[in-house]
């Protein structure tokens, strides 16, 4: 079975300008959440959903939205790129009856 | 004070030794623990996870949880030049959506 997938793979912004990305989380799996590692620290948490609703929001500014899509896919979106926002972004998948939680190989996104 | 704190190291040893990671945590709420090991540029793989306290063995991996003293552990026998990553510990709470993870502690086993 194909585990969580990210797209793309890396993405070089300029300040200002909006970015989307993009998971399919494990097939049958309902929930996605969003992270972001910067380099050197533990992934931080952005948001969850599960079907299709925002469940939890992490301490993150307005500028970071998301959504789910019927077939449970996710985008997250980042506006008015900052250079503070250069970090692996990460997309998890969990099966709503565990608190296991699987990770995508994530996008590397460069503000520059 | 951060919720969960882990020495980041680095972390160099030998072949064959066993190696303990540890993390300490302020949140007595926390019920389901978490190890995942991070290769270098990629996502974070899963490898132990551990409800409340106790011992859990998969292979040549323990994980260990001692609620009373808010401490968890893992440990990596016989190590290898492939256990070679960075280990991050990651907790949650009951019902809640999110993991709160340590750190990272970067491991390396030289041959």
């Amino acid at each position: 079975d194909a585990g969580v997938t990210q797209s793309p793979t890396h993405l070089i912004k300029t300040r200002g300008q909006h970015v989307t990305l993009r998971c399919s989380p494990i097939s049958g799996h309902k929930s996605v959440s969003w992270y972001q590692q910067v380099l050197g620290q533990g992934p931080q948490f952005i948001f969850q959903y599960y079907e299709k609703e925002e469940r939890g929001r992490g301490n993150f500014p307005d500028r970071f939205s998301a959504r789910q899509f019927p077939n449970y896919s996710s985008e997250l979106n980042v506006n008015a790129l900052l250079l503070g926002d250069s970090a692996l972004y990460l997309c998890a998948s969990r099966d709503i009856s565990t608190y296991e939680q699987y990770f995508g190989p994530g996008t590397r996104l460069t503000v520059t | 004070q951060k919720e969960v704190e882990q020495d980041p190291g680095p972390l160099s040893v030998p072949e064959g030794a066993i190696v303990s990671l540890n993390c300490t945590y302020s949140n007595s709420a926390f019920q389901y623990f978490m190890w995942y090991r991070q290769y270098s540029r990629k996502g974070p793989e899963l490898l132990m996870y551990t409800y409340s306290s106790g011992n859990k063995e998969d292979g040549r991996f323990t994980a260990q949880v001692d609620k009373s003293s808010k401490y968890i552990s893992l440990f990596i026998r016989d190590s290898q030049p492939s256990d070679s990553a960075t280990y991050l510990c990651a907790m949650s709470t009951q019902g809640a959506q999110k993991l709160v993870f340590g750190q990272g502690t970067r491991l390396t086993i030289n041959p």
